[in-house]
């Protein structure tokens, strides 16, 4: 897997975005990023995933700058029940390996 | 809801003892996959299976064993049970086996006495 360093730690406000940041400079062409996140002691959750294009679902935003070595990902409106640890992943396309988490962020969202 | 469900919630033995944990993938789903959160490990891959066979091996212990039957649900056997394999066993399911888009179950919290 590519490796990906994300912050330990970061705060937001309650109906603010959170902007959760991660650095993949080791990502190959055809490896996507993925993010998942885990409410405390709950089964981890995924959120998107993408390539180079910027994505959106009902959950998030992904943007994933030009040159693929970093992305951002967006909470456009944060609320208490988004506290919880982020991953971001780029796992390797081989179908071979099962995905591997990190230690992400811990993103903790104040009233 | 996530459609991955896992039995025990909780479950509490002593060291020594042996203990299954079970997990029934979401519907439709062939790929199974258990992984290990303890307090100071993060979260630790521990074996794949896909329509019954293994297909991936991480970080599992010789005293851990899985199985994955015709029916698709798993069992993971924890054997001489120590201490430090107090932990939170997840189970996840996948539609194909090397898919990066996993469904987890609410996970089993195991304590070692």
């Amino acid at each position: 897997d590519a490796k990906t360093t994300q912050p330990t730690s970061m705060d937001c406000a309650e109906g603010r975005a959170a902007n959760l940041p991660c650095n993949h400079s080791t990502i190959s062409g055809n490896e996507y990023v993925y993010w998942y996140r885990q409410i405390h002691s709950q089964g981890p959750q995924y959120i998107i995933h993408g390539l180079k294009n910027n994505e959106t679902n009902e959950m998030a935003s992904l943007i994933i700058t030009e040159d693929r070595k970093s992305s951002t990902l967006i909470l456009p409106h944060a609320t208490l029940r988004d506290t919880a640890v982020y991953y971001c992943i780029a796992p390797e396309d081989t179908g071979r390996r099962a995905l591997t988490f990190g230690s992400g962020t811990r993103l903790q969202v104040q009233p | 809801d996530s459609g991955v469900t896992q039995t025990p919630k909780h479950l509490i033995t002593a060291t020594g003892q042996r203990v299954t944990l079970r997990c029934s993938p979401r519907s439709g789903d062939l790929s199974v996959y258990w992984y290990q959160q303890s307090l100071d490990q993060g979260l630790q891959f521990l074996i794949q299976y896909y329509n019954g066979e293994e297909r991936a091996k991480g970080n599992i212990l010789e005293r851990f064993s899985a199985q994955q039957f015709p029916d698709l649900h798993s069992e993971l056997n924890l054997s001489s049970l120590e201490l430090g394999d107090s932990a939170l066993y997840f189970c996840a399911s996948s539609a194909y086996s090397g898919a990066n888009v996993l469904t987890f179950g609410a996970g089993s919290r195991l304590t070692v006495l």
